[in-house]
C-alpha cells in the first residue's frame, strides 16, 4: 500500500515570498491532516480536513497560511508571505475512517532566508 | 499549559540498558493514546497504542493511568537502533496532540 505523498521534499526560499505544499493521501483515507514541526519540538497541528471539509483550523494563522483540498483527495497548503519563523518541517497525515491511527508523509523541510 | 508535555531528555543510555519515561496530558477527555518514534530528519512513525491494562512489544512496555494522566513508555534491553526521538500523543476526537518528543540515545 502506497503511503502519504509530499513535495517538495525541500525547499529554501527568501522571507516575503510565497511558497506551497502538496500531500497526496493513503488511498481512501478521508481525514487528511497538515501538521508544523519547528526543530527540537513535537508536531503542531495546523488544519483538519474530513473530506473536503474543514474539521479544526483554530490553529492556522490565517493572515498568511492557507490550505485546501478540494476534491477530498490530495490537499496543498500555502504560505503568504513566508516568515523567518516559518522554518519548520511540513508534515502531512491522513488516517481511515473509523481508524485512529494517522500515518504521516516524508515531509517538506522549508527554509526561509 | 501544553496539552502534552514530555521530558526531553536525553536519556543517554548504555546498550543493555532500561530506560523508562513518562507523559502527561492535560485534557481528561482523551480518549486514545500512542507512541511515535521519530528518527533524525524523518517522519514520525508509530510505535505503539497505550492501553490502560498496559501492554508489551516485544521490548517495549507502554502503561497508562488515567487517573493521574500520564503515559509511559519502557525499553528493556536497549539496542543501538533504539536511538530515537519518542513523541507521545493523545488523541481527542481524531484530533492528534504530539507531546515534544524524548530523545533517547543509546551508546555502545
Amino acid at each position: 500500500e502506497a503511503g502519504v505523498a509530499q513535495s517538495p521534499r525541500y525547499k529554501i526560499i527568501e522571507k516575503r515570498q510565497s511558497v506551497a505544499f502538496w500531500c497526496n493521501p493513503i488511498s481512501g483515507h478521508a481525514t487528511l491532516y497538515w501538521y508544523q514541526q519547528i526543530l527540537g519540538q513535537g508536531p503542531k497541528l495546523l488544519i483538519q480536513f474530513q473530506n473536503n471539509g474543514v474539521v479544526d483550523d483554530s490553529q492556522l494563522p490565517k493572515d498568511r497560511f492557507s490550505a485546501e483540498r478540494l476534491k477530498g483527495v490530495d490537499s496543498t497548503l500555502k504560505i503568504q508571505p513566508a516568515k523567518l519563523e516559518d522554518s519548520a518541517v511540513y508534515l502531512c497525515a491522513s488516517r481511515g475512517q473509523g481508524e485512529i491511527v494517522a500515518f504521516f508523509g516524508q515531509g517538506t523541510r522549508l527554509t526561509v532566508v | 499549559r501544553k496539552e502534552v508535555e514530555q521530558d526531553p531528555g536525553p536519556f543517554n543510555v548504555p546498550e543493555g540498558a532500561t530506560v523508562a519515561f513518562n507523559c502527561t496530558y492535560s485534557n481528561s477527555a482523551s480518549q486514545s493514546f500512542f507512541w511515535y518514534r521519530q528518527d533524525c530528519r524523518k517522519e514520525p512513525k508509530l510505535l505503539m497504542s497505550v492501553y490502560s491494562s498496559g501492554n508489551e512489544d516485544g521490548r517495549f512496555t507502554a502503561q497508562l493511568n488515567r487517573a493521574s494522566q500520564y503515559i509511559s513508555l519502557l525499553i528493556r534491553d536497549s539496542k543501538l537502533s533504539d536511538s530515537a526521538t519518542y513523541l507521545c500523543v493523545a488523541i481527542n476526537d481524531y484530533k492528534l496532540s504530539f507531546g515534544a518528543g524524548t530523545t533517547v540515545t543509546v551508546r555502545a
